[in-house]
């Protein structure tokens, strides 16, 4: 079982809509859950993190934890075609040296 | 941009073949990791050094090799290439060496490597 669990998708929806991106994990040490945005041909870089269990907001974009069920989402408001991309969940663990990503789930938001 | 630099950005090269990807990180930046993304593993740690030395290692294979020099760029070697190994290495750094804390990772834009 792979540590960090993610749907690869791919997921399309139309502009506008509210989009749930999910993961599951198994390691009950990780404290803080990122979300990177991936786009092709492009390194993958630091949306927003949380730290422990809660939500975190940041414009259109809400990252939640569930540290009881491990569970960690990324919801998306309102949708833009630019929001296309590859999102990925990741924890950090050793103290923060190294991330575990999840697969990825491949986001294509339709005009 | 992220600040990271990577070179080559494509490799293409045979089995049994030996390739360097060099990265140099943000400017201030101690720390580099590199990642290898393939379409079946996705997106995996490979080793980190910090200030020179290795302070972690995943799951890198024996045929590959790294090391961090004084001015704080690092490389990756591959060696005695196999057609498995065709995928994007990334590298990423940031300013510690973790410890607990949140230590973001800033990414290189990657080099694609094909091993035909």
């Amino acid at each position: 079982q792979k540590e960090v669990e993610q749907d690869p998708g791919p997921l399309s929806v139309p502009e506008g809509a509210i989009v749930s991106l999910n993961c599951t994990y198994s390691n009950s040490a990780f404290q803080y859950f990122m979300w990177y945005r991936q786009y092709s041909r492009k390194g993958p870089e630091l949306l927003m993190y949380t730290y422990s269990s809660g939500n975190k907001e940041d414009g259109r974009f809400t990252a939640q934890v569930d540290k009881s069920s491990k569970y960690i989402s990324l919801f998306i408001r309102d949708s833009q075609p630019s929001d296309s991309a590859t999102y990925l969940c990741a924890c950090p663990i050793q103290g923060a040296q190294k991330l575990v990503f999840g697969q990825g789930t491949r986001l294509t938001i339709n005009p | 941009d992220s600040g990271v630099t990577q070179t080559p950005k494509h490799l293409i090269t045979a089995t049994g073949q030996r390739v360097t990807l060099r990265c140099s990180p943000r400017s201030g930046d101690l720390s580099v990791y590199w990642y290898q993304q393939s379409l079946d593993q996705g997106l995996q740690f490979l080793i980190q050094y910090y200030n020179g030395e290795e302070r972690a290692k995943g799951n890198i294979l024996e045929r590959f090799s790294a090391q961090q020099f004084p001015d704080l760029h690092s490389e990756l070697n591959l060696s005695s290439l196999e057609l498995g190994d065709s995928a994007l290495y990334f590298c990423a750094s940031s300013p510690r060496s973790g410890g607990g804390s949140y230590n973001e990772q800033f990414f290189g834009p990657g080099t694609r490597l094909t091993v035909l």
